[in-house]
């Protein structure tokens, strides 16, 4: 199975800060990876789908690139509604993998 | 908008199998290009994929769950099903149903619409 290895698994950040959220998978899965938002007692919702390409409704401040094994999350502008866990998915293979969850929390 | 919606026991008895049913609603499970997928979750901690069932009925699972794992459709109630057999205390967690979506006529097994989840727990 493809291992997607995510870091950092938590991060401190301030209202109006930029992060970098980052995926890194065992072999190459071409532009196969999306990304995830879960709060507190949610379902996971999809940000970005294919790497870099933004799932309907989600705002431009939410950014995804990479290719072949690395691949990034970045998060423009911090508004207190973005302080939640986010996760990477390849569907690549099977079985689909997440990384293991990066919690993004309030400095 | 398709909506889906997960039920089941809640609680379930260590050894015995976990049926769970995720409702359709706004899509026919049976037509299109589409994955409906399980995921699940224990408290506090990350993401696991289940498997997954195409609208023809054919499926993949997890290695990791393979050998107690099984899903089925039925069409006539818009529904598909997970089938869990000899659980433990580690099959433990909120378990969501998804579907997939396709962009510009290209369809993946990527699951984008979630329900809500539902909790289960194994205990005696």
């Amino acid at each position: 199975a493809v291992q997607m290895t995510q870091s950092p698994s938590s991060l401190s950040a301030s209202v109006g800060d930029r992060v970098t959220i980052t995926c890194r998978a065992s072999e190459g899965i071409r532009n196969d990876l999306g990304w995830y938002q879960q709060k507190p007692g949610r379902a996971p919702k999809l940000l970005i789908y294919d790497t870099f390409n933004l799932q309907s409704g989600v705002p431009s401040k939410f950014s995804g690139s990479g290719s072949g094994t690395d691949f990034s999350l970045t998060i423009s502008g911090l508004q207190p509604e973005d302080f939640a866990t986010y996760y990477c998915l390849q569907y690549y293979d099977y079985p689909l993998t997440f990384g293991g969850g990066t919690r993004l929390e309030i400095k | 908008q398709v909506q889906v919606q997960e039920s089941g026991p809640g609680l379930v008895k260590p050894s015995q199998t976990l049926t769970l049913t995720c409702s359709v609603s706004g899509a026919s499970i049976s037509s299109g290009s589409y994955y409906w997928s399980w995921i699940r979750q224990p408290a506090g901690k990350g993401l696991e994929w289940i498997g997954r069932i195409y609208t023809s009925g054919s499926t993949n699972y997890n290695p990791s769950l393979k050998s107690r794992v099984s899903f089925s459709m039925d069409a006539s109630k818009n529904q598909f099903s997970l089938q869990l057999t000899s659980v433990t205390a580690a099959d433990t967690a909120m378990y969501y149903c998804a579907r997939s979506s396709c962009n510009d006529g290209v369809c993946s097994v990527l699951p984008v619409d979630w329900g809500r989840g539902t909790l289960v727990t194994v205990s005696s």
